[in-house]
């Protein structure tokens, strides 16, 4: 069955360090992967997508994530994180039927 | 674009009520996706529409929830008799999906529906 796995419940970081967030998948064929961002009380914004070609994804608001098929990792990444990044991150696996299929989410604080 | 729109975007009501969602996708979006998301949790599908027609069910839609998009284009969410364990944020998105039937064009959500049952 197809399953997304972020194993960072919490993570913080300080103002301007580099950010890395991780997110493993299962998944048979070629995957079709998403990050988004979900403020509180708010929807779901879409960051980035992988859907074939270039392993290396640019997104908005200078995130971009790596596609690594041999460790069936997607993970998200920028180098200088800003106050506002603050959010919940989740990872994302289209299923069957095209709903998508979520990991657990990865909450980001930044310190000062 | 004017966005996926969700109405209301709190509900508070007593347990054994019913209550309703309405869902305004991206116009010209022919795809209609249902998702709840609980506390620190991330959102799980529970149905989808593709137009007029309901293709999907979640085993998380027990009979108590019914979804409708009856000319293709708003859908509504009811959820009748309505117990503790439905408290939860109700997310909806839309997509296209393009003619060769590949699935690789983003979700847009809204806002969601926060429902809280006392």
């Amino acid at each position: 069955a197809q399953s997304v796995t972020q194993p960072d419940i919490h993570i913080t970081v300080s103002e301007g360090a580099s950010l890395e967030l991780r997110c493993n998948y299962s998944y048979g064929a070629t995957p079709y992967l998403f990050w988004y961002v979900q403020s509180p009380g708010q929807g779901l914004q879409l960051l980035l997508k992988y859907f074939s070609g270039d392993t290396l994804v640019q997104g908005i608001k200078g995130f971009e994530a790596e596609f690594k098929r041999s460790q069936s990792s997607f993970n998200l990444r920028k180098p200088s994180v800003h106050w506002s990044d603050a959010a919940e991150y989740f990872c994302a696996v289209i299923g069957q039927g095209g709903k998508l299929i979520f990991g657990q989410g990865t909450e980001l604080s930044v310190k000062p | 674009d004017t966005g996926v729109s969700q109405n209301p975007r709190h509900k508070i009501t007593k347990r054994g009520q019913n209550v309703t969602f309405r869902c305004d996708p991206i116009s010209e979006h022919n795809r209609l996706y249902w998702y709840r998301q609980t506390l620190g949790q991330g959102p799980e599908f529970l149905t989808y529409f593709q137009n007029e027609a309901q293709l999907e069910k979640s085993r998380l839609l027990s009979d108590r929830f019914s979804a409708e998009r009856p000319k293709g284009s708003f859908s509504t969410l009811e959820i009748q008799r309505t117990e503790q364990g439905d408290s939860a944020m109700y997310l909806c998105a839309s997509s296209t999906e393009r003619r060769t039937g590949k699935m690789d064009q983003p979700q847009h959500f809204g806002d969601g529906t926060r429902l809280s049952i006392l």
